[in-house]
């Protein structure tokens, strides 16, 4: 099993549509969770942190599933410009070393 | 002045030239990383450094030489590569593992 693991998608939704993403992991030591947005050709910027008890930041909600080892991040209100490949990283459980997933490409579309 | 400065933002190289990337972080951060990352494939870890001491490193090969002068600065000399490791090269540095990193903007490498 993949130490992180995402549904790599495309996935296709129209201007205002909730859409939502799933990341497994295989360590059930780790901590830290974190979801990136990823431009074309740019660097992976920080989304939101993954806290035990969920987190929201405006359109944005973030879970931690621990016992079934798997984070979620939920888009309300899609907007073209939420575009992007969106990455999912863990922590190693020990250590400050994350691993990322390959990401899931969403695409909003009018 | 933006948090972690990476150059240059593009290299083209022969397989037989030396060249250095340079990351520099702004952010008062302990830990810098060096990462790979390949289309289509994840974010592949090469180098770690805490507190200028190397910590990891992942089973890269020896034409790729990471160098971490002071918690600030990070290196990683190229030399021999070969085209399979064009790639964007992304550093990273972080505060501690609850805060996430903040990445450069990457260094597109093109060997030739």
């Amino acid at each position: 099993r993949k130490e992180v693991e995402q549904d790599p998608g495309p996935f296709n939704v129209p201007e205002g549509a909730t859409v939502a993403f799933n990341c497994t992991y295989s360590n059930s030591a780790s901590q830290s969770f974190f979801w990136y947005r990823q431009d074309c050709r740019k660097e992976p910027k920080l989304l939101m942190s993954v806290y035990s008890s969920g987190n929201e930041d405006g359109r944005f909600t973030a879970q931690l599933n621990r016992a079934s080892q798997y984070i979620s991040l939920l888009i309300r209100d899609s907007k073209l410009s939420d575009s992007a490949t969106y990455l999912c990283a863990v922590d190693s459980g020990t250590a400050s070393k994350l691993t990322f997933g390959t990401g899931t490409r969403l695409q909003v579309t009018l | 002045e933006t948090g972690v400065t990476q150059t240059p933002r593009h290299l083209v190289m022969g397989m037989t030239n030396k060249k250095s990337l340079k990351c520099e972080q702004h952010l008062g951060h302990n830990a810098m990383y060096w990462y790979k990352q390949s289309a289509k494939k994840p974010l592949e870890l090469m180098f770690v450094y805490s507190l200028e001491e190397r910590v990891e490193n992942n089973s890269v090969p020896s034409r790729f030489s990471p160098e971490c002068p002071n918690s600030s600065h990070l290196f990683l000399h190229l030399h021999t590569l070969q085209p399979e490791d064009s790639a964007l090269y992304l550093c990273a540095s972080s505060r501690d593992r609850t805060y996430g990193y903040t990445f450069g903007s990457g260094t597109r490498l093109t060997v030739v």
